[in-house]
C-alpha cells in the first residue's frame, strides 16, 4: 500500500512569516499534485511536479520534487492570511490500471495577522 | 475550464432514506470521476472509481450496495447513498479526470450530508 506522510499536520504562524510543508513517501510517484482546500469546498488543484528535481514556482509559493520522485515539498514566502486553508498532496501512480490519487492527511495551516 | 458541479451542496434526511448526489464536469469530457468521503479536519479518502459506461469500482470496505454510483454518461456521475444512518453523515466530494495533460484531477465543491 502505497502511503504518503505529509508534515507538519498542523500550522499556525503569524503574516509574514515562512513556512514548508513536506510530503514523504517510500514509494516513486508518476507526478505529483499540491491541492488547497477551504472548508466547505473542495480541493483546489494548485500544481503538478513529474520531473525529478522539478520546482515550480507559483506567486509566493515554491513546490519542489524530489529527485528520486518520492518526496515533495512546498515553501510559502511571507505568508498572508489568505493563505490559511488546508494543504494536501497527493501522489499518482500509473501502475495501477486507475491511476488513482493517493493523498497525504493535510497540513492545516492557520496565518494569523 | 475544468469546472465541476456537485448537487445538493447541502441536504438534510431522515434515517432509512435514500439521497441522490450528482457530479457534472460542466467543461469537459470526464471518463472517469472519482468519489471520496472527508470526515472532519481529516483528509479525503477515496470511496469509488466510476467510468464512463462500466461498473464502479470500490475501495475496500466501502459497501456497494450502499454507495450507488451511475456514471451514464461522459458529464455525469451520481452516487446514491441507500438507507442512511447517522453514521454516513459526511462531506462527500467528487472529482473528474482530464483527458489532456497529466491527467488531473478537478474537484467539485462537495456536498454536506447530514442523516437525523
Amino acid at each position: 500500500t502505497q502511503l504518503l506522510e505529509q508534515s507538519p499536520q498542523f500550522l499556525s504562524i503569524q503574516e509574514g512569516e515562512n513556512l514548508t510543508v513536506y510530503c514523504n513517501s517510500s514509494s516513486v510517484f508518476s507526478s505529483l499534485q499540491w491541492y488547497r482546500q477551504e472548508p466547505g469546498e473542495g480541493p483546489v488543484l494548485l500544481v503538478t511536479v513529474v520531473t525529478g528535481g522539478e520546482v515550480k514556482k507559483l506567486k509566493r509559493l515554491t513546490f519542489q520534487f524530489g529527485d528520486a520522485r518520492k518526496d515533495s515539498s512546498l515553501h510559502i514566502t511571507a505568508a498572508q492570511t489568505g493563505d490559511t486553508g488546508l494543504y494536501l498532496c497527493a501522489g499518482l501512480n500509473y501502475g495501477g490500471s486507475q491511476g488513482n490519487l493517493i493523498f497525504g492527511k493535510g497540513t492545516k495551516l492557520s496565518v494569523k495577522p | 475550464g475544468a469546472v465541476v458541479s456537485q448537487h445538493p451542496s447541502r441536504v438534510i434526511c431522515k434515517s432509512g432514506t435514500s439521497v441522490k448526489i450528482e457530479c457534472r464536469s460542466l467543461d469537459f469530457q470526464a471518463t472517469t470521476m472519482f468519489w471520496y468521503r472527508q470526515f472532519p479536519k481529516k483528509s479525503l479518502m477515496l470511496m469509488a472509481t466510476s467510468n464512463e459506461g462500466s461498473k464502479a469500482t470500490y475501495e475496500q470496505g466501502v459497501e456497494k450496495d450502499k454507495f450507488l454510483i451511475n456514471h451514464a454518461s461522459l458529464t455525469l456521475s451520481t452516487l446514491t447513498v441507500t438507507s442512511a444512518h447517522p453514521e454516513d453523515s459526511s462531506f462527500y466530494i467528487c472529482s473528474a479526470r482530464a483527458g489532456w495533460g497529466l491527467g488531473e484531477q478537478y474537484f467539485g465543491p462537495g456536498t454536506r450530508l447530514t442523516v437525523t
